[in-house]
């Protein structure tokens, strides 16, 4: 598609699950960045990839958070033993390489709404 | 480290009023500025952006210029409309190096336009 693809739209999982969160980035895009959207908390920053490695992960919250990225273009969020403060929105955007460090836009997904109950 | 200060809202404006979004951010080096905006059930989408000092961004009859004297990228439209209500993020991205490339975000301003 055109854009940048989030999947599932919405999740709803039990307290102590795994889930898994999936980002296709815009194709040719190189850069992708995950943020997490609380209510009362503004955008969030979780990792960073280039390719795929990632320069920067100091957004994770803790070591239940990881994620990666496989042939440069689909990620995957994982969150182990979920807990009631990961729901959330979590949002995956794309740019080309460089980011908004050269003034490139980054596009964003519409989000993964995800209700941990 | 980088961080971006904006008001804080809600800000509440009739139809047709001047509206303005006060953002200053504190970094080193030269970064690049943006104005991103939620509209109700949508995602995040840029509305706006300036790469250097004295740039002015603009789109959809909003205006922002980076003041580097001032490190502000005030948020700006002369006649605001009822399709304008979303919440509004000031963000920037730090121009030092590789890996440095994300988005740090404002808390964001609910903006509410009354007919």
């Amino acid at each position: 598609g055109a854009g940048v693809s989030q999947s599932p739209s919405n999740k709803v999982t039990e307290k102590g699950k795994d889930v898994e969160l999936r980002c296709d980035p815009i194709s040719g895009h190189t850069a992708l960045y995950w943020y997490r959207q609380s209510l009362g908390q503004g955008l969030e920053f979780l990792i960073y990839f280039q390719g795929n490695s990632a320069p920067d992960k100091s957004g994770l919250p803790s070591d239940r958070f990881s994620a990666e990225r496989t042939g440069g273009s689909v990620s995957t969020l994982t969150i182990q033993r979920t807990q009631q403060e990961d729901s959330a929105v979590y949002l995956c955007a794309s740019s080309s390489e460089g980011g908004g460090r050269f003034g490139n836009t980054i596009y964003f997904g519409e989000g993964s709404w995800l209700t941990v109950v | 480290g980088n961080s971006v200060t904006q008001m804080e809202g809600p800000v509440t404006l009739s139809e047709e009023a001047f509206l303005t979004i006060n953002c200053t951010y504190t970094a080193t080096g030269y970064p690049s500025l943006f104005w991103y905006v939620q509209y109700p059930g949508e995602g995040l989408q840029l509305l706006l952006k300036a790469t250097k000092a004295d740039d002015k961004g603009s789109n959809k009859g909003f205006e922002a210029t980076y003041r580097k004297e001032t490190t502000s990228f005030h948020l700006e439209k002369g006649s605001v409309q009822v399709s304008d209500s979303a919440v509004y993020f000031c963000a920037l991205s730090d121009g030092r190096s590789f890996g440095n490339e994300k988005l740090t975000f404002g808390t964001g301003t609910r903006l509410t336009i009354i007919p």
